[in-house]
């Protein structure tokens, strides 16, 4: 089973600024990897898929990059309805469909 | 866009089983595959298993082989998610949601339903 490790667990920022956040496979996923938020009391809603494909209607400040073990999602400039929590899940090896832990993303 | 719509809360005792819906609104579910994913309460989330209606076959976790039963109605555009022997921990929101291809990730989420095993 391929574990995926996200970092930071919590991540605090300001309005405005950057943030990035990183997913880490046990062994290659290729670009097999999609990334997810999640607000309090809703389901989770599709940022990527294939690493850096912006899901439809995804605001452009969400990029994705990476391939193999490692990747990256960022958001360039965080709004205030940005803060919650992400998910990265890889798609290369099942079952099962890993994802990985979260990181939270909050107001500074 | 489709629209995944899941039946409302259970409330079970331990030992007894449940079986969650996941209508696709429109009636059919297509070509896709349907995810099953719960999330404990203030956990993460947990990939459980999927179905291809279109074919019938279905895949789990290892953790959930033998103990969860994925199924579809294509008649109906419904799949189903069934629970059995349930113990304290299987506690959880349930989510079914979509994958267009494994490439494309779970890409419409039905509203979730609660599950809560309780004596």
């Amino acid at each position: 089973e391929i574990v995926m490790t996200q970092s930071p667990a919590t991540l605090s920022v300001s309005p405005g600024e950057r943030a990035t956040l990183s997913c880490r496979a046990s062994q290659s996923v290729s670009s097999n990897l999609a990334w997810y938020q999640q607000k309090p009391g809703q389901a989770p809603r599709l940022l990527i898929y294939g690493a850096s494909t912006r899901a439809t209607g995804i605001p452009a400040r969400f990029s994705g990059s990476g391939s193999g073990t490692e990747f990256t999602l960022t958001i360039s400039s965080v709004q205030s309805e940005d803060f919650a929590v992400y998910y990265c899940q890889q798609f290369n090896n099942w079952p099962p469909y890993t994802f990985g832990q979260g990181t939270k993303l909050e107001i500074k | 866009q489709v629209q995944l719509v899941q039946s409302g809360p259970e409330v079970k005792k331990p030992g007894s089983s449940v079986k969650v819906s996941c209508e696709a609104s429109g009636g059919t579910l297509g070509s896709y595959s349907i995810n099953w994913v719960r999330q404990a309460p203030g956990q993460g989330l947990e990939w459980m298993g999927r179905i291809i209606p279109f074919v019938g076959i279905a895949n789990y976790a290892q953790k959930f082989q033998g103990r969860v039963t994925i199924t579809a109605d294509r008649s109906t555009g419904t799949a189903f998610m069934e629970v059995s022997s349930l113990r304290s921990e299987d506690t959880a929101v349930y989510y079914c949601a979509r994958a267009i291809s494994d490439y494309y990730g779970l890409d419409v989420w039905g509203q979730g339903t609660t599950v809560t095993v309780s004596s």
